[in-house]
């Protein structure tokens, strides 16, 4: 079975702190997302890669970076937590075939709560 | 972009009765995929289905990509149904993979 693990499940930091969030696949995706789950607003994507080393930004990528060190790891960083940061976040995973993304499999979410 | 439509938005059922999600897409799609979130918030994977029907268990999903739309099927529903379910589509393109997620339908089962 695939695994995805994030490294948090509640987090609370305080405004202006750096926030590090990480994520765990070990099935060898090559693919990782980072969305974010607001009431009335759903599920967003923030970043993406989809290789080592390599990313792509999401439909929300204000106020964040992330970093993709190796295959496994994928993580969130908050340079600066503001409290619109509040929220929950979910890492997901996938492998390609050729050029179609396949089914993407979800981590158990990390709520962050920024005060 | 691409526009996903859940129907109905909260469903309420009795322990044992069969229901009918509904999703609709705006454009072609790669990729659907039909999540149940536990109220932990953990998305679970019931669908991975561009197109065609499939079944597992009590559950079934059937995606007529030339229609866009998808339906998922509950049948002898219990308790540990309730929860929020989502559809999702990969729009392909320059999409990258995203799933774009419908706004989800509420289901709640009484025992």
């Amino acid at each position: 079975d695939v695994k995805v693990t994030q490294s948090s499940r509640y987090l609370v930091k305080r405004t202006g702190e750096k926030v590090f969030l990480e994520c765990v696949q070990d099935m060898d995706h090559e693919n990782m997302f980072w969305y974010r789950q607001d009431p009335g607003l759903g599920l967003r994507l923030i970043y993406f890669s989809y290789d080592v080393k390599m990313k792509e930004k999401g439909d929300i990528p204000e106020g964040y970076s992330v970093s993709r060190e190796k295959k496994e790891r994928f993580s969130l960083i908050l340079e600066s937590a503001s409290t619109n940061q509040t929220s929950m976040y979910l890492c997901a995973s996938s492998l390609s075939a050729g050029t179609t993304y396949l089914e993407q499999y979800f981590g158990p979410g990390t709520r962050l709560t920024v005060t | 972009g691409i526009q996903v439509e859940q129907s109905p938005p909260d469903l309420i059922l009795q322990e044992g009765a069969n229901s009918t999600l509904r999703c609709n897409f705006s454009d072609s799609v790669n990729n659907l995929q039909w999540f149940h979130q536990n109220p932990w918030g953990q998305l679970i994977n019931l669908f991975y289905i561009p197109s065609g029907t499939k079944q597992n268990g009590r559950l079934s999903a059937t995606t007529v990509a030339t229609e866009r739309y998808s339906l998922l099927y509950i049948s002898s529903s219990q308790t540990t149904d309730s929860g929020v379910y989502f559809c999702a589509v990969d729009a392909g393109g320059t999409s990258y993979g995203k799933l774009t997620f419908g706004q989800g339908t509420i289901l709640t089962v009484h025992p």
